[in-house]
């Protein structure tokens, strides 16, 4: 099993440029997350997918961050557009209610200046 | 809501010596407990769980924690530190084991020679 694999590693860009984060969940797993990891705030769930639907989105910051998961093996994170506050590492995770805890993936660290 | 709290930001200990890591955690009824460990650049690894049953869990690399209702505590525990678990180490909580968890600020963990 490859694990929750998230592409880019790392992503630098300018303020005003779109950003797609993308994630690839380990296969069987109907739930995804994708959380935000900075400094200041911690860990903060932006939103999830239950069978590609999403089910919380409450903590997407802004409408300029956007998610989708076409299919139960690809999930993307939209900034559109960035700014350097969204400057941070963002993972994805996926597991199944037949797991108790989340598989995480290595994260995307996100740098917009 | 639910809401975790980790009151040490930072520990050092060290090597050999025994380690004890603090959460503190809000929840009306019985939680989902969760231990995990970060190293730098890294991904959430899971270390253990709790949701019923015995309140001492075992988890991975020699880590156990114990679950005390009573002081809504779930402490984590190893009883002899090595130099390659210098981490951050996140606590969480959740409803189920598979849906939303919110995580602690996390203790980075420091081990000296």
């Amino acid at each position: 099993d490859a694990g929750v694999i998230q592409s880019p590693r790392h992503e630098v860009t300018e303020m005003g440029q779109e950003v797609t984060l993308r994630c690839k969940p380990i296969s069987g797993h109907d739930y995804l997350f994708w959380y935000r990891q900075t400094m200041m705030r911690g860990l903060e769930l932006l939103i999830y997918f239950n069978n590609n639907v999403p089910i919380d989105d409450s903590g997407m910051p802004e409408d300029r961050f956007s998610a989708k998961m076409p299919n139960a093996s690809f999930s993307t994170l939209k900034i559109q557009p960035s700014e350097p506050r969204d400057s941070a590492v963002y993972f994805c995770a996926s597991t199944t209610p037949a797991n108790y805890g989340y598989t995480f993936g290595s994260g995307t660290r996100l740098t917009v200046v | 809501a639910q809401s975790v709290t980790q009151p040490d930001i930072h520990i050092t200990v060290s090597e050999g010596a025994s380690l004890e890591l603090r959460c503190n955690y809000s929840y009306g009824a019985t939680p989902y407990l969760f231990w995990y460990v970060q190293s730098p650049g890294q991904g959430l690894q899971l270390l253990l769980k709790y949701f019923s049953g015995d309140t001492l869990v075992q988890g991975i690399k020699g880590f156990e924690a114990e679950f005390k209702r009573s002081q809504s505590s779930f402490n984590l525990r190893k009883p002899s530190v090595h130099w390659s678990d210098a981490a951050e180490y996140f606590c969480a909580v959740g409803d189920t084991g598979f849906q939303k968890l919110v995580f602690g600020t996390g203790t980075r963990l420091l081990v000296s020679p």
